[in-house]
């Protein structure tokens, strides 16, 4: 299975700031997602990164607010932006590797605004 | 709405009992059900997987069940062991191919020794 990493792992940052958020797979694969988990909640989707177009987002989540970057088939960036306290989660990335359901999650990043 | 629950926050179990986790879901057209184990400060980890082609599929101390006329899964654990103490979330592709999973809330088992 593919090796996922994230950084930063874990950050504090000031209201009003933006985060840049980096995932690195050890493979090249089909498919790359980040994933949002607030205290207590589910994974919900913020968006599919597509390599070399924009990124495909969920209902309720925008690209000003979340800019992602997807520049190969092994790299990917979400950027939060002008965060508030309602930002602080976990943010995750996740993978597909070739024609299969199951999803490869890297490690998260825990974000905490203040 | 939520397409996938998992209805019980939370579960205690003593050691070497079974541990019966459950999710319950909404789109009939879901054929492909995951379930994933989380501890603190990790990513997910995928545990197991069922087709609705199937109702059992085992894999060592565990077992999930399908249950398609009552769109209804369970996670099954025997016996449970302290280290599965964590966070188990129940999953589905939100659509065919290769799509992103739909999760559930999520249900944090403790394994009591």
């Amino acid at each position: 299975s593919a090796v996922i990493s994230q950084k930063p792992s874990r950050d504090i940052c000031q209201r009003g700031t933006s985060l840049t958020i980096q995932c690195q797979v050890d493979s090249q694969v089909t498919m790359m997602f980040w994933y949002r988990q607030q205290p207590g909640q589910s994974l919900t989707l913020i968006a599919t990164a597509n390599q070399g177009s924009e990124a495909t987002y969920e209902s309720g989540f925008v690209i000003d607010k979340f800019p992602i970057s997807r520049p190969n088939l092994t790299f990917s960036t979400l950027t939060v932006s002008n965060m508030s306290p309602e930002d602080s989660s976990i943010y995750l990335c996740s993978v597909i590797e070739g024609l299969s359901y199951e999803q490869y999650f890297g490690p998260g990043t825990r974000l905490t605004v203040t | 709405d939520q397409q996938v629950k998992q209805n019980s926050p939370s579960l205690s179990v003593q050691e070497g009992r079974i541990s019966i986790l459950n999710c319950d879901y909404t789109n009939s057209m879901f054929d492909y059900f995951l379930w994933y184990k989380k501890y603190p400060a990790e990513g997910p980890t995928f545990l197991i997987s069922i087709s609705s082609i199937k109702d059992k599929n085992e894999d060592g101390r565990f077992t999930v069940f399908l249950n398609k006329s009552a769109k209804h899964l369970s996670l099954h654990i025997v016996p449970s062991q302290p280290g599965d103490s964590a966070v188990y979330f129940c999953a589905a592709p939100s659509n065919s191919g290769n799509t992103p999973l739909v999760f559930g809330k999520g249900t944090r088992l403790s394994v009591i020794a």
